[in-house]
């Protein structure tokens, strides 16, 4: 069984830093490509970025409103998903999911970690 | 503004059918897959349909999809209590590289 769960979130002061984990299970993490979606309070789901698998290049790609503040990694040896947010904004709160897949579809979401930029 | 258009809301009684549609534009489903997800409350968002009208393992034919040019729709026919959820349809967008969301339509059983 496929599972997905996100940690680290919590409350920050914007200009701060908060990096989130997700530990990956069920499946080959090594060959996978996984995004970051949030869903801000009220709002719809918004692709962050994601990470290619290392055989594909292990290159990221990120959605406008967080290129050059997030970074997304990955560490094969753990199963572990990263997301280092920096330079956080108000706007920046919402659930934070981590998903399989680097496009369109994807296909495992985790429960989703609260961010919440406020100060 | 969610770059895919949905209604906020649509709603009908227990065995009616009901209709999502999903807009957008020939950068993203008008040369692209559709997707949609569903997620009840309190709970992740789940992979509903893909490629245009695939289904998961798992997801009752109750719900289909079509397409026409950069517009796509979710019906989901007899519609149930467990139905109630927040949906999604989402298309890679060639332009902004990257996939894009509608804003969620959500779907109350009266």
């Amino acid at each position: 069984e496929v599972q997905l769960v996100e940690s680290g979130g919590g409350l920050v002061k914007p200009g701060g830093s908060l990096r989130l984990s997700c530990a990956a299970s069920g499946f080959t993490f090594t060959n996978a490509w996984m995004s970051w979606v949030r869903r801000a309070p009220g709002k719809g789901l918004e692709w962050v970025g994601r990470i290619k698998s290392k055989t594909d290049g292990g290159t990221t790609d990120y959605a406008a409103p967080v290129k050059g503040r997030f970074t997304i990694s990955r560490d094969d040896s753990k199963n572990t998903l990263y997301l280092q947010m920096n330079s956080l904004k108000t706007e920046d709160t919402a659930v934070y999911y981590c998903t399989t897949g680097g496009g369109a579809k994807l296909d495992y979401w985790g429960q989703g970690t609260l961010v919440t930029v406020s100060s | 503004q969610s770059v895919l258009t949905q209604p906020p809301s649509a709603s009908g009684t227990p065995g009616q059918r009901v209709t999502i549609s999903c807009s957008g534009s020939s950068s993203n489903i008008g040369n692209n897959y559709v997707y949609w997800y569903q997620q009840l409350p309190g709970t992740a968002p789940k992979l509903l349909i893909y490629r245009n009208n695939q289904r998961p393992s798992g997801v009752p034919d109750r719900f289909s999809v079509s397409k026409s040019g950069t517009s796509a729709s979710l019906a989901i026919s007899g519609l149930r209590s467990e139905d109630e959820a927040d949906y999604y349809c989402a298309a890679w967008d060639d332009s902004l590289s990257g996939p894009v969301f509608g804003g969620g339509t959500k779907v109350t059983v009266l």
